[in-house]
């Protein structure tokens, strides 16, 4: 399977715990992005590297978010002292910046979160 | 700012009937357009996307969408539905960079 991949799918956590979430995108893509969405809603940015660099945050991302991608492959996204406002799916995306497929992400299936 | 507003949250349509699904968006420049498939804990597929050049683009599964930049929408259509496609559709706009969602339609299909 060459697409995107997210791992866990699901996470259950109490309230004040850490978690985090990998996601594996398309390896020739340079472009990774973690989106949150939340039941009945569309998907909201949180952030976007390319390559190893963080390029953009969105307010959404509070300081008990973290997001690395260290070696321009895999990223993780950690939530410290998890709070159950942060019970969503988390996706990821990845995309190329040139070329025919320019703008289009490539989605994996989400990690759900349950905080308790 | 970018932003997408898709208008109706639920649509119900019979199987065989044709579909309709609003997309309004705002953008400074050109947009890239993109209507975007989910279904039941799933991730998204990409439908179809409109880019530049003829305003009508066809996707796949048998969908089209129509770019109109006077009236800002890029809306859905699908001539017969069949029901495997109820599902959640989004709608989003962007550059480049980072597209901008709208909050989706869900689609009931009714045999």
């Amino acid at each position: 399977d060459t697409g995107v991949s997210q791992d866990p799918r699901h996470k259950i956590t109490k309230r004040g715990q850490n978690v985090t979430f990998r996601c594996d995108p398309i390896s020739e893509h340079n472009r990774l992005y973690w989106y949150r969405q939340t039941l009945g809603q569309g998907p909201e940015f949180l952030t976007y590297f390319q390559n190893e660099a963080q390029l953009e945050k969105s307010r959404l991302l509070s300081d008990r978010f973290s997001a690395e991608r260290p070696k321009g492959s895999f990223s993780t996204l950690e939530i410290q002292r998890t709070e159950q406002g942060d019970s969503a799916m988390y996706l990821c995306a990845s995309s190329l910046p040139t070329g025919p497929n320019t703008g289009e992400l490539f989605f994996g299936e989400g990690s759900r979160l349950t905080v308790l | 700012a970018q932003s997408v507003t898709q208008p109706d949250i639920h649509i119900t349509v019979s199987e065989g009937a044709s579909l309709e699904l609003r997309c309004n968006y705002s953008y400074g420049a050109t947009p890239y357009l993109f209507w975007y498939v989910q279904s039941p804990g799933q991730g998204l597929q990409l439908l179809l996307k409109y880019f530049s050049g003829d305003t009508l683009v066809q996707g796949i599964k048998g969908f089209e969408a129509e770019f109109k930049r006077s009236q800002s929408s890029f809306n859905l259509r699908k001539p017969s539905v069949h029901w495997s496609d109820a599902a959640e559709y989004f709608c989003a706009v962007g550059g480049s960079y980072i597209p901008t969602f709208g909050r989706g339609t869900s689609l009931i299909v009714h045999p």
